[in-house]
């Protein structure tokens, strides 16, 4: 299809690992983004990966990438109640004009 | 400081109104876009511009205005025709979308349109 795909909601306890998976669909795709959106706010880049990466390690935030099946994930090591927020996937296509296409957005939940 | 700014937080219209809203930019970015935020569905693209006096439709046009006379502003006017424009509104820049290459978008903290 045309759309990135993610799940819309993820609840963890304090201290957990959370773990955001997303599809995307253009296989040219040369950069994928993790965004966050607090609360009522405009979305900050988190992450990003480029397409010859598996992986992508920044402090409590990996990204994994698997280009076979178009998926890309987020983990958050240790989330805290702060990590509370939509997290969007995004994905950077080289066709049809250099489009960002954003997912849904993945809404996590952090129980103390 | 450098950022993008939205004006205002909250508007409220009445059915029939056109209503502007603001977007400004001093990080001296060429391309700058204007998304829709409804729950449960991603952020759909409105329009966008590349370089300035030239701007080209996103998915979801149709019931919109956009102008982009300056670098720093690319206001949006959603007129009456825009059949259900309650939603959040973000505005967002970056440097040219040419080449393909990282291209972060930098947000706004959006608008909220409500219509009576």
């Amino acid at each position: 299809g045309e759309d990135v795909e993610q799940s819309l909601f993820l609840s963890v306890r304090e201290g957990d690992s959370s773990v955001i998976n997303c599809t995307y669909t253009d296989s040219s795709s040369t950069y994928l983004y993790w965004y966050k959106q607090e609360p009522g706010a405009g979305l900050q880049l988190l992450t990003y990966i480029f397409s010859n990466m598996d992986m992508k390690q920044d402090q409590r935030l990996t990204v994994l990438l698997n280009k076979k099946d178009k998926h890309l994930s987020l983990r958050i090591a240790d989330t805290q109640t702060g990590d509370s927020a939509i997290y969007f996937c995004a994905e950077r296509r080289n066709t049809g004009g250099f489009k960002t296409i954003f997912g849904a957005g993945t809404r996590l939940f952090v129980k103390a | 400081d450098g950022g993008i700014t939205q004006s205002p937080k909250y508007l409220f219209r009445k059915e029939g109104q056109n209503v502007t809203l603001s977007c400004e930019q001093n990080l001296n970015h060429d391309a700058m876009y204007w998304y829709r935020q409804d729950p449960g569905q991603g952020l759909r693209l409105i329009y966008y511009s590349q370089i300035v006096n030239d701007f080209q439709k996103g998915d979801i046009a149709e019931g919109y205005s956009v102008s982009r006379e300056k670098k720093e502003s690319f206001p949006l006017t959603v007129t009456s025709a825009q059949k259900n424009p309650t939603a959040f509104y973000l505005c967002a820049s970056s440097n040219s979308l040419a080449g393909g290459g990282h291209n972060e978008q930098f947000f706004g903290p959006g608008t909220r349109l409500t219509v009576l």
